[in-house]
């Protein structure tokens, strides 16, 4: 049982250059999130998504699109990436309550550097 | 609207002394809230979770937070620190849209 998996782990691009980040879990959970997190700042909440199909805006979504076409897949683009899009990002994966559980899992991060 | 204050940016305690993470939160209702801890270079593990039943919960490694609704709080402690608690530490609320909410996060220190 992998649990949540994030692809790259570690990445450096251009200002400028696109990429998308996949996260995939596999533990049949409807919620997905995508959180950057920032020294000193704590996880803020980008995007996240409700079930199979759906997104919706979290915190800081501006610069970020996110797509659910498959319920266990979460992927979170950056069309156009700039220095302040540095930082690491984390996937997670949820049932959402009242199901029960509650708890988020996280995936390892992905360490992105825009330079 | 849910948010969440950890008090303390920086804690530090000598080894087998005790450990306490302090956290407020604001929320309309009775909320879900949780403590993850994170190792440098790692990612987050639940340490434990308060979900409406017993205000005091047990987590893992020993520790224990107890959530007081007349103070809106949910402490974190642990009655002896070790070398392998150091890391950072975050306090998470649960909204009712199934959004998880962040403290900036506690580092803590243990001291030989």
């Amino acid at each position: 049982n992998a649990g949540v998996t994030q692809t790259p782990k570690f990445r450096v691009l251009k200002t400028g250059q696109s990429m998308t980040l996949l996260c995939a879990q596999d533990m049949n959970h409807e919620y997905m999130y995508w959180y950057r997190q920032d020294p000193g700042m704590g996880l803020r909440l980008i995007h996240y998504s409700v079930g199979e199909g759906t997104t919706a805006k979290g915190e800081v979504p501006d610069g970020y699109n996110v797509s659910r076409l498959k319920k266990q897949n979460f992927l979170l683009g950056l069309e156009s990436a700039a220095p302040s899009q540095t930082s690491v990002y984390f996937c997670a994966s949820s049932y959402g309550i009242p199901r029960g559980g509650a708890e988020a899992f996280f995936g390892q991060g992905t360490r992105l550097t825009v330079v | 609207a849910q948010s969440v204050t950890q008090l303390d940016s920086h804690v530090s305690v000598s080894e087998g002394t005790p450990v306490l993470l302090r956290c407020n939160y604001s929320s309309s209702y009775s909320p879900s809230l949780f403590w993850y801890v994170q190792h440098p270079n790692k990612g987050l593990q639940l340490l434990l979770k308060y979900t409406s039943a017993a205000t005091l919960v047990k987590g893992i490694n020993g520790f224990e937070a107890e959530f007081k609704k007349s103070e809106t709080s949910f402490h974190l402690t642990k009655p002896s620190a070790h070398m392998s608690d150091a890391a950072e530490y975050f306090c998470v609320v649960l909204n009712t849209g199934n959004q998880f909410y962040f403290g900036t996060g506690t580092s803590l220190t243990v001291i030989p």
